[in-house]
Protein backbone atom coordinates (compact mmCIF):
# COMPACT_ATOMS: atom_id res chain seq x y z
CA UNK A 1 0.00 0.00 0.00
CA UNK A 2 0.83 3.41 -0.43
CA UNK A 3 0.64 6.61 1.71
CA UNK A 4 2.14 9.42 2.19
CA UNK A 5 2.74 11.94 5.42
CA UNK A 6 2.24 15.75 6.02
CA UNK A 7 3.72 15.91 9.60
CA UNK A 8 2.82 19.50 10.26
CA UNK A 9 -1.01 20.32 10.08
CA UNK A 10 -0.10 24.19 10.06
CA UNK A 11 3.09 25.93 8.83
CA UNK A 12 3.25 30.15 9.92
CA UNK A 13 5.45 32.22 8.10
CA UNK A 14 6.61 35.61 7.67
CA UNK A 15 5.84 37.27 3.57
CA UNK A 16 9.76 37.29 2.09
CA UNK A 17 11.01 34.70 4.28
CA UNK A 18 11.44 31.05 2.77
CA UNK A 19 8.83 28.73 3.13
CA UNK A 20 8.58 24.76 3.70
CA UNK A 21 6.37 22.45 3.27
CA UNK A 22 7.30 18.64 4.53
CA UNK A 23 6.25 15.64 2.76
CA UNK A 24 7.33 11.84 3.10
CA UNK A 25 5.67 9.11 1.22
CA UNK A 26 6.05 5.44 1.29
CA UNK A 27 5.39 3.48 -1.90
CA UNK A 28 6.52 -0.12 -3.82
CA UNK A 29 8.84 0.68 -6.53
CA UNK A 30 9.39 3.85 -8.28
CA UNK A 31 7.17 7.07 -6.69
CA UNK A 32 5.81 9.84 -9.06
CA UNK A 33 4.89 12.32 -6.65
CA UNK A 34 2.70 15.47 -6.60
CA UNK A 35 1.93 18.82 -5.01
CA UNK A 36 -1.33 20.26 -5.47
CA UNK A 37 -2.82 23.14 -3.29
CA UNK A 38 -6.16 24.37 -2.73
CA UNK A 39 -7.74 27.79 -1.88
CA UNK A 40 -10.94 28.10 0.30
CA UNK A 41 -13.73 26.66 -1.56
CA UNK A 42 -11.85 25.57 -4.68
CA UNK A 43 -11.10 22.64 -5.97
CA UNK A 44 -7.38 21.27 -5.89
CA UNK A 45 -4.71 22.94 -8.46
CA UNK A 46 -1.29 21.03 -9.87
CA UNK A 47 1.48 22.50 -8.44
CA UNK A 48 4.80 20.49 -9.71
CA UNK A 49 5.63 16.94 -9.78
CA UNK A 50 8.52 14.51 -9.56
CA UNK A 51 8.50 11.76 -12.57
CA UNK A 52 12.05 11.34 -13.20
CA UNK A 53 15.61 13.00 -13.25
CA UNK A 54 16.64 15.59 -11.43
CA UNK A 55 15.89 16.00 -7.93
CA UNK A 56 14.98 19.58 -8.14
CA UNK A 57 11.86 20.23 -9.31
CA UNK A 58 10.28 23.54 -10.26
CA UNK A 59 6.86 24.58 -10.63
CA UNK A 60 3.95 27.27 -10.57
CA UNK A 61 4.15 30.21 -8.88
CA UNK A 62 8.03 30.35 -7.85
CA UNK A 63 7.37 26.50 -6.00
CA UNK A 64 9.96 24.17 -6.17
CA UNK A 65 10.15 20.89 -4.90
CA UNK A 66 13.35 18.07 -3.82
CA UNK A 67 13.05 14.48 -4.31
CA UNK A 68 15.05 12.29 -1.31
CA UNK A 69 15.26 8.92 -2.48
CA UNK A 70 17.36 8.22 0.97
CA UNK A 71 14.83 10.33 3.13
CA UNK A 72 11.52 8.90 0.95
CA UNK A 73 10.61 13.02 0.78
CA UNK A 74 9.51 15.33 -1.25
CA UNK A 75 9.38 18.73 0.31
CA UNK A 76 8.00 21.84 -0.56
CA UNK A 77 9.76 25.09 -1.05
CA UNK A 78 9.53 28.59 -1.65
CA UNK A 79 12.42 30.95 -1.52
CA UNK A 80 10.16 34.11 -0.29
CA UNK A 81 6.46 33.94 0.66
CA UNK A 82 3.98 35.42 -0.12
CA UNK A 83 0.79 36.40 1.76
CA UNK A 84 -1.70 34.90 -1.21
CA UNK A 85 0.34 31.53 -1.07
CA UNK A 86 -1.50 31.13 2.12
CA UNK A 87 -3.43 28.02 1.26
CA UNK A 88 -4.06 24.18 1.98
CA UNK A 89 -1.56 22.16 0.57
CA UNK A 90 -1.54 19.03 -0.28
CA UNK A 91 1.71 16.50 -1.05
CA UNK A 92 0.55 13.17 -3.12
CA UNK A 93 1.63 9.38 -4.26
CA UNK A 94 1.47 7.65 -7.14
CA UNK A 95 1.74 4.03 -8.37
CA UNK A 96 1.29 2.26 -11.26
CA UNK A 97 -2.03 0.17 -9.54
CA UNK A 98 -3.79 -2.14 -11.97
CA UNK A 99 -2.78 -0.42 -15.24
CA UNK A 100 -3.79 3.06 -13.97
CA UNK A 101 -1.95 5.84 -11.84
CA UNK A 102 -3.99 6.57 -8.84
CA UNK A 103 -3.44 9.54 -6.35
CA UNK A 104 -2.85 8.93 -2.76
CA UNK A 105 -3.20 11.98 -0.60
CA UNK A 106 -1.42 13.66 2.52
CA UNK A 107 -3.88 15.15 5.26
CA UNK A 108 -2.77 18.78 3.83
CA UNK A 109 -0.53 21.44 5.68
CA UNK A 110 -2.60 24.77 6.10
CA UNK A 111 0.20 27.64 5.09
CA UNK A 112 -0.69 31.22 6.40
CA UNK A 113 1.96 33.99 5.36
CA UNK A 114 1.71 37.04 7.49
CA UNK A 115 3.14 40.32 6.48
CA UNK B 1 -9.11 25.03 -23.02
CA UNK B 2 -11.71 24.16 -20.19
CA UNK B 3 -10.52 22.30 -17.17
CA UNK B 4 -13.03 19.76 -15.51
CA UNK B 5 -16.44 21.25 -15.14
CA UNK B 6 -18.74 20.08 -12.09
CA UNK B 7 -21.96 20.92 -11.49
CA UNK B 8 -23.51 21.81 -8.42
CA UNK B 9 -21.30 23.46 -6.72
CA UNK B 10 -23.52 23.64 -3.75
CA UNK B 11 -26.00 21.42 -2.54
CA UNK B 12 -27.98 21.05 0.99
CA UNK B 13 -30.26 17.72 1.00
CA UNK B 14 -31.97 16.08 3.75
CA UNK B 15 -30.64 12.82 4.99
CA UNK B 16 -32.56 9.71 3.12
CA UNK B 17 -32.85 12.51 0.18
CA UNK B 18 -30.48 11.25 -3.21
CA UNK B 19 -28.67 13.79 -4.72
CA UNK B 20 -26.50 13.63 -8.48
CA UNK B 21 -23.43 14.84 -9.34
CA UNK B 22 -22.51 15.32 -12.93
CA UNK B 23 -18.66 15.80 -13.86
CA UNK B 24 -17.43 16.83 -17.57
CA UNK B 25 -13.54 15.97 -17.85
CA UNK B 26 -11.13 17.41 -20.30
CA UNK B 27 -11.24 17.04 -23.17
CA UNK B 28 -9.44 13.77 -24.94
CA UNK B 29 -9.18 13.05 -21.11
CA UNK B 30 -10.08 8.93 -21.68
CA UNK B 31 -9.44 8.72 -17.46
CA UNK B 32 -12.02 10.23 -14.53
CA UNK B 33 -12.05 10.33 -11.40
CA UNK B 34 -14.29 10.76 -8.39
CA UNK B 35 -12.62 11.23 -5.18
CA UNK B 36 -14.59 12.25 -1.57
CA UNK B 37 -12.98 15.05 0.29
CA UNK B 38 -14.02 15.23 4.25
CA UNK B 39 -13.64 18.18 6.20
CA UNK B 40 -9.43 18.49 7.26
CA UNK B 41 -8.67 15.71 5.06
CA UNK B 42 -7.27 14.76 2.01
CA UNK B 43 -9.37 13.44 -1.31
CA UNK B 44 -10.12 9.78 -1.46
CA UNK B 45 -10.43 7.50 -4.30
CA UNK B 46 -13.95 6.65 -4.70
CA UNK B 47 -13.79 5.34 -8.15
CA UNK B 48 -11.51 5.74 -11.31
CA UNK B 49 -12.71 4.96 -15.17
CA UNK B 50 -11.08 4.15 -18.37
CA UNK B 51 -13.20 5.05 -20.99
CA UNK B 52 -16.72 3.48 -20.09
CA UNK B 53 -15.09 1.03 -17.70
CA UNK B 54 -14.89 1.53 -13.74
CA UNK B 55 -11.73 -0.76 -13.55
CA UNK B 56 -11.20 0.55 -9.30
CA UNK B 57 -14.22 1.11 -7.40
CA UNK B 58 -12.99 -0.49 -4.31
CA UNK B 59 -13.40 2.53 -2.24
CA UNK B 60 -17.05 3.16 -3.52
CA UNK B 61 -19.58 2.32 -0.21
CA UNK B 62 -22.04 0.48 -3.33
CA UNK B 63 -24.82 0.27 -0.42
CA UNK B 64 -25.75 3.57 -1.22
CA UNK B 65 -23.52 5.15 -4.01
CA UNK B 66 -23.24 4.80 -8.18
CA UNK B 67 -21.51 6.00 -10.82
CA UNK B 68 -22.04 5.94 -14.17
CA UNK B 69 -19.92 7.28 -17.14
CA UNK B 70 -21.85 6.60 -20.58
CA UNK B 71 -20.03 7.32 -23.62
CA UNK B 72 -16.64 6.98 -21.91
CA UNK B 73 -17.24 11.02 -21.29
CA UNK B 74 -19.09 12.83 -18.41
CA UNK B 75 -19.65 11.17 -15.49
CA UNK B 76 -22.45 10.86 -12.91
CA UNK B 77 -22.39 10.44 -9.16
CA UNK B 78 -25.84 9.51 -7.21
CA UNK B 79 -25.90 9.05 -3.18
CA UNK B 80 -29.51 7.35 -2.70
CA UNK B 81 -30.73 7.88 0.62
CA UNK B 82 -27.93 10.33 1.74
CA UNK B 83 -26.87 9.71 5.26
CA UNK B 84 -25.36 12.57 7.47
CA UNK B 85 -21.94 11.47 7.32
CA UNK B 86 -21.91 11.81 3.34
CA UNK B 87 -21.57 15.41 3.78
CA UNK B 88 -18.18 16.37 2.10
CA UNK B 89 -16.98 17.24 -1.18
CA UNK B 90 -17.06 15.25 -4.16
CA UNK B 91 -14.06 16.37 -6.51
CA UNK B 92 -14.68 15.13 -9.95
CA UNK B 93 -11.01 14.44 -11.94
CA UNK B 94 -9.22 13.74 -15.44
CA UNK B 95 -5.82 12.63 -16.91
CA UNK B 96 -4.82 11.44 -20.34
CA UNK B 97 -4.38 7.94 -21.94
CA UNK B 98 -2.53 6.17 -21.88
CA UNK B 99 -2.93 6.15 -18.27
CA UNK B 100 0.70 5.39 -17.13
CA UNK B 101 2.49 6.66 -13.89
CA UNK B 102 3.04 10.19 -13.56
CA UNK B 103 0.31 11.75 -15.71
CA UNK B 104 -0.93 14.73 -13.91
CA UNK B 105 -4.76 14.33 -12.94
CA UNK B 106 -6.45 17.52 -12.87
CA UNK B 107 -9.41 18.08 -10.66
CA UNK B 108 -12.38 20.40 -11.00
CA UNK B 109 -13.62 22.60 -8.19
CA UNK B 110 -15.80 20.17 -6.66
CA UNK B 111 -19.11 19.58 -5.46
CA UNK B 112 -19.81 20.88 -1.95
CA UNK B 113 -22.76 18.66 -0.24
CA UNK B 114 -24.08 19.42 2.93
CA UNK B 115 -26.85 17.00 4.08
CA UNK B 116 -28.93 17.83 7.41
Amino acid sequence: AQSVAQPEDQVNVAEGNPLTVKCTYSVSGNPYLFWYVQYPNRGLQFLLKYITGDNLVKGSYGFEAEFNKSQTSFHLKKPSALVSDSALYFCAVSSFTGGGNKLTFGTGTQLKVEL
Amino acid sequence: EAGVVQSPRYKIIEKKQPVAFWCNPISGHNTLYWYRQNLGQGPELLIRYENEEAVDDSQLPKDRFSAERLKGVDSTLKIQPAELGDSAVYLCASSLVPAASGNTIYFGEGSWLTVV
